[in-house]
């Protein structure tokens, strides 16, 4: 049973673009965690998913960001017109229940 | 509102000592807590989960002990080695809600001299 997979692990985009990262979460796993670190801070969670359901969006900013969870394939976080501040690292985490969460690697977005 | 404080910040040791690294959490209506370990631009490691019901949980030379109702959490780490070098992360699973999302300390930065 593979980890929780995503990509890509490093991201690089100019001010202005898409951002878009994947999560493919444990095989069987139908929660989705998204959290983000910004340099020199704690992690904070941003949002939770089900299968094609937004369960508690509460740590998203209000504006440019959105993530589905969609019935086939993996969770998508993204972020339009990006900024220098969205430059973090991006962890998502799978459970099968609202049991333990499994981490992935965490995708790296730099913004230049 | 649960927070989550480490100390210390930053901790520095000769190799070969034993180790104690502090996490307090303000609420202690917690399902669980877990310890990670996250190296330099790396992802998260899980390193230990103890259950709000135990005390305490040991993998080789880490053990994690889990006072709740004093909202603690201490991960001691015995003969100290190099390798041990990282940032540890103390997360916990608050009851509040019914979403499980993790609620997160900033972490304590371990150094391990040869």
């Amino acid at each position: 049973n593979a980890g929780v997979m995503q990509n890509p692990r490093h991201l690089v985009r100019r001010r202005g673009q898409e951002a878009r990262l994947r999560c493919s979460p444990m095989k069987g796993h139908s929660h989705v965690y998204w959290y983000r670190q910004l340099p020199e801070e704690g992690l904070k969670f941003m949002v939770y998913l089900q299968k094609e359901n937004i369960i508690d969006e509460s740590g998203m900013p209000k504006e440019r960001f959105s993530a589905e969870f969609p019935k086939e394939g993996p969770s998508i976080l993204r972020i339009q017109q990006v900024v220098r501040g969205d430059s973090a690292a991006y962890f998502c985490a799978s459970s099968p229940r609202k049991e333990t969460q499994y981490f992935g690697p965490g995708t790296r977005l730099l913004v230049l | 509102k649960q927070e989550v404080t480490q100390i210390p910040a930053a901790l520095s040791v000769p190799e070969g000592e034993n180790l104690v690294l502090n996490c307090s959490f303000t609420d202690s209506a917690i399902y669980n807590l877990q310890w990670f370990r996250q190296d330099p631009g790396k992802g998260l490691t899980s390193l230990l989960l103890i259950q709000s019901s135990q005390r305490e949980q040991t993998s080789g030379r880490l053990n994690a002990s889990l006072d709740k109702s004093s909202g603690r959490s201490t991960l001691y780490i015995a003969a100290s080695q190099p390798g041990d070098s990282a940032t540890y992360l103390c997360a916990v699973n608050p009851r509040a809600g019914n979403n499980r999302k993790l609620i997160w300390g900033l972490g304590t930065s371990l150094a391990v001299n040869p």
